[in-house]
């Protein structure tokens, strides 16, 4: 089925970095929603977006909607050990069939 | 707690075996979803149940069905298992079909 591309696929970082990803696609959404999976639970939704050009922050979390519609991207700042966990980038295309198209997400590692 | 109730937690289970996953959605939520996420793969979205009513479909196998009963809960039912059935089997719930998505801490299936 479609996916999302999301990149980087992994990262390993420094406790204090600043973390970016991102998520593009060939259509057009209305609407990019960012997860958090720890291991072994369910994704946990971190943010949503609704309009191009959005940027929207929760704590050190910020993220925006790509004027484009097509792209959004992460970003994390001044990661700590908790961040630790798979980062899923997901779609709602802007067409009759709504349906949530997913990223395979970014696996973030943390070194204290 | 997310408010999306997945049971068992855990399943073991033989190869040509049949098993259940059942899922609670959210208060409120008429939309149940089922996804597969398979060791180090992202989320498979397996199909989409509305008010009692299938409305999506994915990657679902002919050997795997679901439903959705009056109360809303639903139920994923798999059958004929093998192997490669091994998996974490994740529901989310949503208030209608174009929203995000909260996700159960789902279901470990493990076939032997």
């Amino acid at each position: 089925g479609q996916q999302l591309n999301q990149s980087p696929q992994s990262m390993f970082i420094q406790e204090g970095e600043d973390v970016s990803m991102n998520c593009t696609s060939s259509s057009i959404f209305n609407t990019w929603l960012w997860y958090k999976q720890d291991p072994g639970e369910g994704p946990v939704l971190l943010i949503a977006l609704y309009k191009a050009g959005e940027l929207t922050s929760n704590g050190r979390l910020t993220a925006q909607f790509g004027i484009t519609r097509k792209d959004s991207f992460l970003n994390i700042s001044a990661s700590i050990p908790s961040d630790v966990g798979i980062y899923f980038c997901a779609g709602l295309n802007a067409g009759n069939n709504r349906k949530l198209i997913w990223g395979l997400g970014t696996s973030l590692a943390v070194n204290p | 707690d997310s408010g999306v109730t997945q049971t068992p937690k855990h399943l073991i289970t033989a190869t040509g075996q049949r098993v259940t996953l059942r899922c609670s959605p959210r208060s409120g939520d008429l939309s149940v979803y089922w996804y597969q996420q398979s060791l180090d793969q992202g989320l498979q979205f397996l199909i989409q149940y509305y008010n009692g009513e299938e409305r999506a479909k994915g990657n679902i196998l002919e050997r795997f069905s679901a439903q959705q009963f009056p109360d809303l809960h639903s139920e994923l039912n798999l059958s004929s298992l093998e192997l490669g059935d091994s998996a974490l089997y994740f529901c989310a719930s949503s208030v209608g079909t174009g929203s995000g998505y909260t996700f159960g801490s789902g279901t470990r299936l493990t076939v032997v």
